[in-house]
C-alpha cells in the first residue's frame, strides 16, 4: 500500500495565486521529499525535509512537516503557468527506498 | 552531461513476449531503481539495487526480472508472466548514503510500454 497520500487529487488556480498541497503518511520516516512530474516525463526532485525539521524553503517553495500528525504540506507561492504539473510526496523510511503517493495534479491558468 | 538514459521511449509488445527496457546512468550512483506508473497514479517500486551484482524485490516484482552486472546499467525485463504490463516505466538512481543518509532520486525520462 502507498505510504503517502496527497490531497487534493487535483487543484486548479489562476496565475499569481498560491498553491497548497498536502501529504499524509502512516509510519515514522527518515525524511520526506517532494517531486514534480511534467506530463509524460520523469520526476524531478524539488525539496527534502528531514524528520527533525519543521519548515524548509527553496525559492518559491515552502515545505512544512508535522511528525506528530504524520503530514507535510507543499506551498508554491506566486504560481506560474509553467508550474502546471503533478506533484508527488515521497517518504524515506530507512534510507534504502522511497515510497511515493498518488500525486496532486496542479493546473495554473494564465 | 550527467544523467539517466532510458530506451526505448515507446515500445509495443505482443502478448506472450518478453521485452527488456534499458537504463544507463553516468552519475556514478550506487543505487538504481525501477518504478511502474499507471495513468493518474503514483509510482510503485518494482526492483532496486544498492550495489553491483545485488538487487531486491520491491512491492510489485512478480512478472519482472532485473540484473546489475555493471554499476552504470540496470535493465528491466518484463516477462510474459506479467499480467498487465501496459504502463509507464521509470528508472532512477541515487548515491547510496546508508541508513543515516538521505536518498534523493534522479529519474530518467521513462519508457512507455503498450501490450497489443
Amino acid at each position: 500500500s502507498q505510504q503517502g497520500e496527497e490531497d487534493p487529487q487535483a487543484l486548479s488556480i489562476q496565475e499569481g495565486e498560491n498553491a497548497t498541497m498536502n501529504c499524509s503518511y502512516k509510519t515514522s520516516i527518515n525524511n520526506l521529499q517532494w517531486y514534480r512530474q511534467n506530463s509524460g516525463r520523469g520526476l524531478v526532485h524539488l525539496i527534502l525535509i528531514r524528520s527533525n525539521e519543521r519548515e524548509k524553503h527553496s525559492g518559491r517553495l515552502r515545505v512544512t512537516l508535522d511528525t506528530s500528525k504524520k503530514s507535510s504540506s507543499l506551498l508554491i507561492t506566486a504560481s506560474r503557468a509553467a508550474d502546471t504539473a503533478s506533484y508527488f510526496c515521497a517518504t524515506d523510511l530507512s534510507g534504502s527506498r522511497l515510497t511515493f503517493g498518488e500525486g496532486t495534479q496542479l493546473t495554473v491558468n494564465p | 552531461d550527467g544523467g539517466i538514459t532510458q530506451s526505448p521511449k515507446y515500445l509495443f509488445r505482443k502478448e506472450g513476449q518478453n521485452v527488456t527496457l534499458s537504463c544507463e546512468q553516468n552519475l556514478n550512483h550506487d543505487a538504481m531503481y525501477w518504478y511502474r506508473q499507471d495513468p493518474g497514479q503514483g509510482l510503485r517500486l518494482i526492483y532496486y539495487s544498492q550495489i553491483v551484482n545485488d538487487f531486491q524485490k520491491g512491492d510489485i516484482a512478480e512478472g519482472y526480472s532485473v540484473s546489475r552486472e555493471k554499476k552504470e546499467s540496470f535493465p528491466l525485463t518484463v516477462t510474459s508472466a506479467q499480467k498487465n504490463p501496459t504502463a509507464f516505466y521509470l528508472c532512477a538512481s541515487s548515491s547510496w548514503q546508508g541508513r543515516s543518509g538521505a536518498n534523493v532520486l534522479t529519474f530518467g525520462a521513462g519508457s512507455r510500454l503498450t501490450v497489443l
